[in-house]
């Protein structure tokens, strides 16, 4: 069975462009979640997808969005990028909160590099 | 405020020597907690789910186990490949904003020396 996918794997930006990422879940999950970890730090949460909706949203700019489609695949957009921005995003799946088994799956992240 | 915190933040240990690591939490309505291993520049590893107080959990060289405010991994007889950052996270309903939240650990950076 295929784990969470994510693409790209690698990605070089110039400070002020805008980049989206993309996230495939796990097969029968409908919920989403992204992360950001910046190099030697902890997971900072992002965004909580479930079967189509926001559910949640961590501490971050407006300029940081994103959505899920009907095939519960999902994508992070960034605008306006900042150096700051530059760090491993993190997708992972689980399934949707109302469901007793919740752990989530992650995929092996887009390391970001804005210059 | 909703919070999980781990100890020590970083733990060096010889090949074969026992220990266990912490994780504290604070958040209402617990769903389960979870612990993954993390290797540089990879997304988390899934390792276990514990559910209620008393639950207990192995895997290889890994035990995890829970109580009412923390969870503890103990790792018998480390050996190299075992060094990694561990996390842990619970998922819960928030204290602050009455949706459920998925809150991590910054980890616990575990180095098995040979």
């Amino acid at each position: 069975e295929a784990g969470v996918t994510q693409s790209p794997t690698h990605l070089i930006k110039t400070r002020g462009q805008q980049v989206t990422l993309r996230c495939s879940p796990i097969s029968g999950h409908t919920s989403v979640y992204w992360y950001q970890q910046a190099l030697g730090l902890g997971l900072q949460f992002l965004l909580w997808y479930d079967e189509g909706e926001e559910r949640n949203r961590g501490n971050f700019p407006p300029r940081f969005s994103g959505r899920q489609f009907p095939n519960y695949s999902s994508e992070l957009n960034v605008n306006a990028l900042e150096l700051e921005d530059s760090a491993l995003y993190l997708c992972a799946s689980s399934l949707s909160i109302g469901q007793m088994n919740t752990e989530a799956f992650f995929g092996q992240g887009t390391r970001l590099t804005v210059v | 405020e909703d919070q999980v915190t781990q100890s020590p933040e970083a733990l060096r240990l010889q090949e074969g020597e026992s220990s266990s690591l912490n994780c504290s939490y604070t958040v209402s309505g617990l769903r389960g907690l979870f612990w993954y291993r993390q290797d540089p520049g990879k997304g988390p590893e899934f390792l276990f789910t514990l559910y209620s107080a008393g639950e207990e959990k192995e895997k290889e060289r890994l035990k995890a186990t829970l109580t009412k405010k923390e969870s503890f991994l103990h790792i018998t007889a480390p050996k190299p490949e075992d060094s990694a950052t561990y996390l842990c996270a619970v998922q819960g309903l928030s204290l602050t904003s009455g949706t459920y939240k998925y809150i991590f650990g910054t980890g616990t950076r575990l180095k098995v020396l040979a």
